[in-house]
C-alpha cells in the first residue's frame, strides 16, 4: 500500500531557531496535508498542497510540494515554544474514499 | 467552530471485553472515519463510511471491529473482543466530501487502555 516516509523522526531546537520535516512518498501523490499534534492532542489540521512545485505560507509557516509530487517540506521560521508537537504531512490517496496516510511524524521540542 | 465530539474520553477494559466507542461528526459532514494511534507511533486508518455502509477498511479493521452510524448523528466503533494490543488512541473525523480537496476534522479521541 501507499507509504508516506517523514524526516527526522526527533528535532529538537533552540527558541528562534528553524525547524524543517521532510515528507517523501515512493509514488505520485494527489495532494498532501499537513496536521500539528500537540502533546496528548489531536491531530490538527494545518494545511493542504495540491498542485506541483506549490508554496503556500501560514504566518511562520512554510509548506513546499514537490515538482513531482512525491515529496514535500514544513519549514518553520524563528520557532517559538507554541510551536512544540509533532508535525505529521498524510497522503489522501487518490483512488480511495478519503482514507489518509500518515507519516511517522516529526516530534518538535523547543527549549527557551 | 462546529467540532467532532467523542466519548468517553478514556475507556478502561478487560480483555476479551466488547467496548463502544461514540463519536458525534460534524452535523453536515457525510464521510466518516476512524483511526487509531498507539503511544508514539503514527496515525493509521482503519475504516472510512459512507452513505451507511463502509467505503473501505485497512488491514487493521478486522472481523472484531464495526462500525455503525444509528441515528442520525452518533457514528461508533465497536471492538467485540478487545486484546492487549487494541490499547491505544482512537480518533474519529469526518468530512464534508471526499474528493482530493477534502479536509478531515479530527475528534479529541478516546484513549482505550486494555488490560
Amino acid at each position: 500500500g501507499q507509504q508516506v516516509m517523514q524526516i527526522p523522526q526527533y528535532q529538537h531546537v533552540q527558541e528562534g531557531e528553524d525547524f524543517t520535516t521532510y515528507c517523501n512518498s515512493s509514488t505520485t501523490l494527489s495532494n498532501i496535508q499537513w496536521y500539528k499534534q500537540r502533546p496528548g492532542g489531536h491531530p490538527v489540521f494545518l494545511i493542504q498542497l495540491v498542485k506541483s512545485g506549490e508554496v503556500k505560507k501560514q504566518k511562520r509557516l512554510t509548506f513546499q510540494f514537490g515538482e513531482a509530487k512525491k515529496n514535500s517540506s514544513l519549514h518553520i521560521t524563528a520557532t517559538q515554544t507554541t510551536d512544540v508537537g509533532t508535525y505529521f504531512c498524510a497522503a489522501h490517496g487518490g483512488t480511495s474514499y478519503g482514507k489518509l496516510t500518515f507519516g511517522q511524524g516529526t516530534i518538535l521540542t523547543v527549549h527557551p | 467552530e462546529p467540532e467532532v465530539t467523542q466519548t468517553p474520553s478514556h475507556q478502561v477494559t478487560q480483555m476479551g471485553q466488547e467496548v463502544i466507542l461514540r463519536c458525534v461528526p460534524i452535523s453536515n459532514h457525510l464521510y466518516f472515519y476512524w483511526y487509531r494511534q498507539i503511544l508514539g507511533q503514527k496515525v493509521e486508518f482503519l475504516v472510512s463510511f459512507y452513505n451507511n455502509e463502509i467505503s473501505e477498511k485497512s488491514e487493521i479493521f478486522d472481523d472484531q471491529f464495526s462500525v455503525e452510524r444509528p441515528d442520525g448523528s452518533n457514528f461508533t466503533l465497536k471492538i467485540r473482543s478487545t486484546k492487549l494490543e487494541d490499547s491505544a488512541m482512537y480518533f474519529c473525523a469526518s468530512s464534508a466530501a471526499v474528493l482530493a480537496k477534502n479536509i478531515q476534522y479530527f475528534g479529541a479521541g478516546t484513549r482505550l487502555s486494555v488490560l
